[in-house]
């Protein structure tokens, strides 16, 4: 079945640091990626997307890009914020009709002034 | 973008009582929705699928009678946790499917927070 395996936090970073949490997928066919992103004693948001290979998803400085041929998802800043501070959740979707979301366990960033 | 609101966002109870949880699709009719709970070291578990007009799929694992689901229109959801007790305090979380979009995006309510004493 499908499966999601992000980088295991949590990660601590000062502000301006540069920023990778790896995720990896595995999927029997064409998913579409994501990450999303849980503030604290929130819901989770959509951060950015891909449906296709080499598809960049890009919102809010962060970028990551569908790897079909290493079947990787890699969330990246290039300059973390202390608003950052949140937890990263990389996500996909098999496709077929019911549309589930299969997530990975989630990275806890905390980002210090 | 859609919106998806879950109400209560907190709730309190007693041991041995019921509480339901509603989610709500404010901008699109959801046919799908889906209910998780999330651990603590934020782990997220799919519970159960909810489908309207139609019985909830559950998770295996999932108990159906004490995690009732009620799917009753295209914009609502409820999960009632019947005689809850401590173990079933928890992060429950709510998605919808939004059929006008096809990138299999979900859109996520803000979470609902039980504690029960």
């Amino acid at each position: 079945g499908d499966s999601v395996t992000q980088m295991e936090g949590p990660v601590t970073l000062s502000e301006e640091a540069f920023l990778t949490i790896n995720c990896t997928y595995t999927a029997t066919g064409y998913p579409s990626l994501f990450w999303y992103v849980q503030y604290p004693g929130e819901g989770l948001q959509l951060l950015l997307k891909a449906t296709k290979a080499d598809d960049k998803g890009s919102n809010k400085g962060f970028e990551a890009t569908y790897r079909k041929e290493t079947t990787s998802f890699h969330l990246e800043k290039g300059s973390v914020q202390v608003s950052d501070s949140a937890v990263y959740f990389c996500a996909l979707n098999g496709g077929g009709s019911n549309y589930k979301l299969t997530f990975g366990k989630g990275t806890l960033l905390t980002v210090n002034p | 973008g859609a919106v998806v609101s879950q109400h209560p966002s907190r709730v309190i109870c007693k041991s041995g009582t019921s509480v339901k949880i509603e989610c709500r699709s404010l901008d699109f009719q959801a046919t799908t929705m889906f209910w998780y709970r999330q651990f603590p070291k934020q782990s997220l578990m799919l519970m159960a699928t909810s489908n309207e007009g139609s019985k909830a799929t559950y998770e295996q694992g999932v108990e159906k009678d004490k995690f009732l689901i009620n799917h009753a229109s295209l914009t609502l959801s409820t999960l009632t946790v019947t005689s809850a007790h401590p173990e079933d305090s928890s992060f429950y979380i709510c998605s919808a499917r939004n059929p006008g979009q096809n990138t299999g995006e979900l859109f996520f309510g803000e979470g609902s927070r039980l504690t029960v004493l």
